[in-house]
């Protein structure tokens, strides 16, 4: 049974650019959850995915934006890129309409801004 | 500010000690949960509470939540090399599937 995987695992990219960033989300589940963290931070939510829309958004610009496809996969774009952006992106997985937890998380994919 | 504190923000502890690590909310918790991460790496899943006073154990590591659904522990009993990483509090503070709050975790290195 496969868990959350991202792609890619490492990212290098300048400012100004912008990146797309990839999750599978465990077999079964149907929710998607986007989460920045920072060095020496815990995770920070960015948005939620259900049923291929945006649920819920925590405290981030719209340069940030998502979309979640028919076999639930998702994706997190951030256009202009700046230094601040440099951060872990994790991407967690859930079942909605059971409530389940814990949320089940991917690896994680580093991005790294010059 | 932080919704969740977690302390200590790091923890030097001799292999075969014992530890705790805390988790503070100024609002009541409807899920509490402990993760563990290594560095740069995605989180581990350790442990859910979701009742107050509840209790749970999983190997040498056990964690509560205290009646007022406030405040988890986790602690760790005659710690070992393995047990090094960040290890964060993840939390529920509404009701419902709701995105998680994360405290800014705890650095624990556990040293021969």
């Amino acid at each position: 049974d496969a868990g959350v995987t991202q792609s890619p695992t490492h990212l290098i990219k300048t400012r100004g650019q912008q990146v797309t960033l990839r999750c599978s989300p465990k077999s079964g589940h149907d929710t998607v959850s986007w989460y920045q963290q920072a060095l020496g931070q815990g995770p920070q939510f960015i948005f939620q995915y259900y049923e291929e829309e945006e649920r819920q958004r925590g405290n981030f610009p719209d340069r940030f934006s998502g979309h979640q496809f028919p076999n639930y996969s998702s994706e997190l774009n951030v256009n202009a890129l700046l230094l601040g952006d440099s951060a872990l992106y994790l991407c967690a997985s859930s079942l909605l309409m059971t409530g389940e937890q814990p949320q089940h998380f991917g690896d994680g994919t580093r991005l790294s801004i010059l | 500010s932080q919704e969740l504190e977690q302390s200590p923000q790091s923890l030097i502890v001799q292999e075969g000690k014992n530890l705790t690590i805390n988790c503070t909310s100024s609002k009541t918790l409807y899920g509490l949960y402990w993760y563990k991460q290594k560095y740069g790496e995605g989180l581990i899943f350790l442990m859910m509470l979701q009742k107050g006073g509840e209790e749970k154990s999983h190997e040498k590591i056990t964690a509560k939540l205290d009646e007022k659904k406030q405040q988890s522990s986790l602690h760790i009993t005659a710690s070992q090399p393995s047990h090094a990483g960040i290890y964060l509090c993840g939390a529920d503070i509404k009701p419902g599937n709701t995105p998680l709050v994360f405290g800014k975790g705890t650095r624990l290195s556990v040293i021969a």
